[in-house]
């Protein structure tokens, strides 16, 4: 499979579980992305890895909690949640971190927390 | 801070009809634009990427500009169609490396 792959699609979850979001790419780049659109509002960056190692965290909340194995893995572990969290969360990668080629996105994880 | 701003919000068309889109961003030290199409609930799909050297990219029936001195891009989508209809999004990356992205305009086609 080539692309940004993302599991699962969609996940409803209660304010006290824990779960993850994973996002996996097999195009060779070396810069991974999480972003949380919002309805209505700006895709917002919360997270940058490149080459495997964290380079940006975007003032997010400690309950969001990201980690990248390898430079084709990344997930986004939740736990303690709020409504207010639900959102459509992109995993996006790049060739590297502020190339000049592009970003690709995933189609994203709808999470809705009750 | 960049700041992307996208207008109109929302436009509704007839099928055939030419669409423009306009994406505006208040610092030009950009390195390049990049211009997206989203379906409801899902990801992006990139659509076009316009370096900060080049003045337009086009693919198929789309056609983007860039005015980096003036900090704006218009997409043109000619003979427009109803799969057509989703939210585009503009994003703009800085000196900082962070991309800023527009709200969107979301577009219906109608047959």
């Amino acid at each position: 499979e080539t692309g940004v792959t993302q599991t699962p699609r969609h996940l409803v979850m209660g304010m006290t579980n824990k779960k993850s979001l994973k996002c996996e790419q097999h195009l060779g780049h070396n810069a991974m992305y999480w972003y949380k659109q919002s309805a209505k509002k700006p895709l917002e960056l919360m997270f940058v890895y490149n080459f495997k190692e964290q380079t940006e965290n975007n003032s997010v909340p400690s309950r969001f909690s990201p980690e990248c194995p390898n430079s084709s893995h990344l997930f986004l572990h939740l736990h303690t949640l709020q409504p207010e969290d639900s959102a459509l969360y992109l995993c996006a990668s790049s060739q590297e971190f502020g190339d000049n080629y592009g970003y690709t996105f995933g189609s994203g994880t709808r999470l809705t927390v009750v | 801070k960049q700041e992307v701003t996208q207008i109109p919000a929302a436009l509704s068309v007839p099928e055939g009809e030419n669409l423009v889109l306009n994406c505006s961003f208040t610092d030009s030290a950009i390195y390049n634009l990049q211009w997206f199409r989203q379906d409801p609930g899902k990801g992006l799909t990139s659509l076009l990427l316009i370096q900060s050297s080049q003045r337009e990219q086009t693919s198929g029936r789309l056609n983007a500009s860039l005015d980096k001195s003036s900090g704006r891009s218009t997409l043109y989508i000619a003979a427009s169609q109803p799969g057509d209809s989703a939210t585009y999004l503009c994003a703009v990356r800085p000196n900082d490396y962070k991309l800023s992205f527009g709200a969107g305009t979301t577009v219906t086609v109608r047959a």
